[in-house]
């Protein structure tokens, strides 16, 4: 089975930019998670979607949003990019259920400038 | 609220020695544990994951952790380091469904160093 991809690996922006991040789940998993990783903050996540449908969000600005289509794949936005936005965004998928392992892509390297 | 403390950002072993990553937690209900590790400019492999099946867990690469309820930890060993062992590694807790839906909470992560 194909891992979970994320496209671009990398990118660089401006302040005040917007940008999308994309996430393939494993084939089957319709659960997806997203994450920030910073070497301030640590890893601290953003928003899970399951069937199109958001389920639980963390403790970000409204600057952030993201949304799951028909066929598990996800995208996350970010508009107004900001400096401390720098940060590797990870995205993760699981199968159904509570119990089940997140397996993490390789992750979305963006840079603010 | 769930949460994660990994006592020491860094570690430093021999080669051959044992690894002793320490992890504890804290969680509103029986909680599922999990340990990830991360090489410089991946994402996060699994290495193990306790789900209350059994309370000592065996992973990959010879990793285990032991579930210490009266303590509320959650170690990571190994008996033997190896060269391919350096890495960052993350001890997370999920308190599965309701209000944790998909939400892994992380620790702020152990840097292991192996020497030669």
């Amino acid at each position: 089975k194909a891992g979970v991809t994320q496209t671009p690996r990398y990118l660089i922006k401006t302040r005040g930019q917007q940008v999308t991040l994309s996430c393939s789940p494993i084939s089957g998993h319709r659960s997806v998670s997203w994450y920030q990783q910073t070497p301030g903050q640590g890893l601290q996540f953003l928003f899970e979607y399951f069937s199109e449908t958001q389920r639980n969000k963390g403790n970000f600005p409204g600057r952030f949003s993201g949304r799951q289509f028909s066929n598990s794949r996800s995208e996350m936005n970010v508009s107004t990019l900001e400096l401390g936005d720098s940060a590797l965004y990870l995205c993760a998928s699981s199968s159904v259920g509570p119990t089940d392992t997140q397996y993490f892509g390789p992750g979305t390297r963006l840079t603010v400038l | 609220a769930q949460s994660v403390t990994q006592l020491g950002s860094h570690v430093s072993v021999s080669e051959g020695a044992l690894v002793l990553l320490r992890c504890n937690y804290s969680s509103s209900v029986p909680p599922y544990l999990f340990w990830y590790v991360q090489y410089p400019n991946q994402g996060l492999q699994l290495l193990l994951k306790y789900t209350s099946a059994a309370t000592l867990v065996k992973g990959i690469n010879g990793f285990e952790a032991e579930f210490k309820k009266s303590e509320t930890s959650f170690h990571l060993t190994k008996p033997s380091a190896h060269m391919s062992d350096a890495a960052e590694y993350f001890c997370a807790v999920s308190e599965g469904g309701g209000t944790s839906y998909g939400k892994l909470t992380f620790g702020q992560g152990t840097i292991l160093t192996v020497h030669p």
